[in-house]
């Protein structure tokens, strides 16, 4: 019931390319849905996090896309650049557990330039 | 710099010691995590603080695993008698309540034990 899957492991994509990664959940008390950026050596960076009453949130490049009937959401990046090499991780909370966040494996996003 | 920090940043240590992390919250931030993460899988929640009162520990992996913040500020975070399944990450996050739900991380503690 806790457990978010996200999909691809990883993926590589060329420089100005949309990068699109996937996250389903089961849970449907979870209402919050954060994605964090993570660079080898440091700390999870939240990135962008939408709530489940929008089915769309957009912040520049960053876009997540949520579907409640599916119980699920994705992060979308458009023109994507080298910089943007890093792990990808989905991720769910609940008002009443203190917030405390439940991961997703993650996604290795390789940007070619 | 105001971020989340810890320290150490790594530690090398022989199985069977006892280690014990710090964490030093953003300022004034009421909440404080620990999370573990090992190798190619995301962060796993451990244990939760609102000010010096631990409000939820029982997903700490064992009664090796045991946490503190004293005074509602810094916390440490020590495992007792060291397995090699202990080697991981060991992150910490800090939130304000009034703020919402964002939690902000710090760099992490890599340990490794031997």
């Amino acid at each position: 019931q806790q457990q978010v899957k996200q999909s691809p492991q990883s993926l590589i994509v060329q420089k100005g390319g949309i990068s699109i990664i996937n996250c389903a959940y089961e849970n449907t008390a979870f209402d919050y849905f954060p994605w964090y950026q993570q660079f080898p050596g440091k700390g999870p960076a939240l990135l962008i996090a939408i709530r489940p009453d929008v089915s769309e949130k957009k912040e520049g490049r960053f876009t997540i896309s949520f579907n409640k009937s599916a119980k699920q959401f994705s992060l979308h990046i458009m023109d994507s650049q080298p910089g943007d090499s890093a792990t990808y991780f989905c991720a769910a909370s609940i008002l009443g557990s203190a917030r405390q966040l439940t991961f997703g494996s993650g996604t290795q996003l390789t940007v070619l330039p | 710099d105001t971020g989340v920090s810890q320290d150490p940043r790594h530690k090398i240590t022989k199985r069977g010691q006892n280690v014990t992390f710090r964490c030093d919250p953003i300022s004034e931030h009421n909440r404080l995590y620990w999370y573990r993460q090992t190798l190619g899988q995301g962060p796993e929640f451990l244990t939760y603080f609102q000010n010096e009162a631990q409000l939820e520990k029982s997903r700490l992996l064992s009664d090796r695993f045991s946490a503190e913040r004293p005074k509602g500020s810094f916390s440490t975070l020590e495992i007792q008698r060291t397995e090699q399944g202990d080697s991981a990450m060991y992150l910490c996050a800090s939130s304000l309540r009034s703020e919402g739900d964002t939690q902000y991380f710090g760099p992490g503690t890599r340990l490794t034990v031997l």
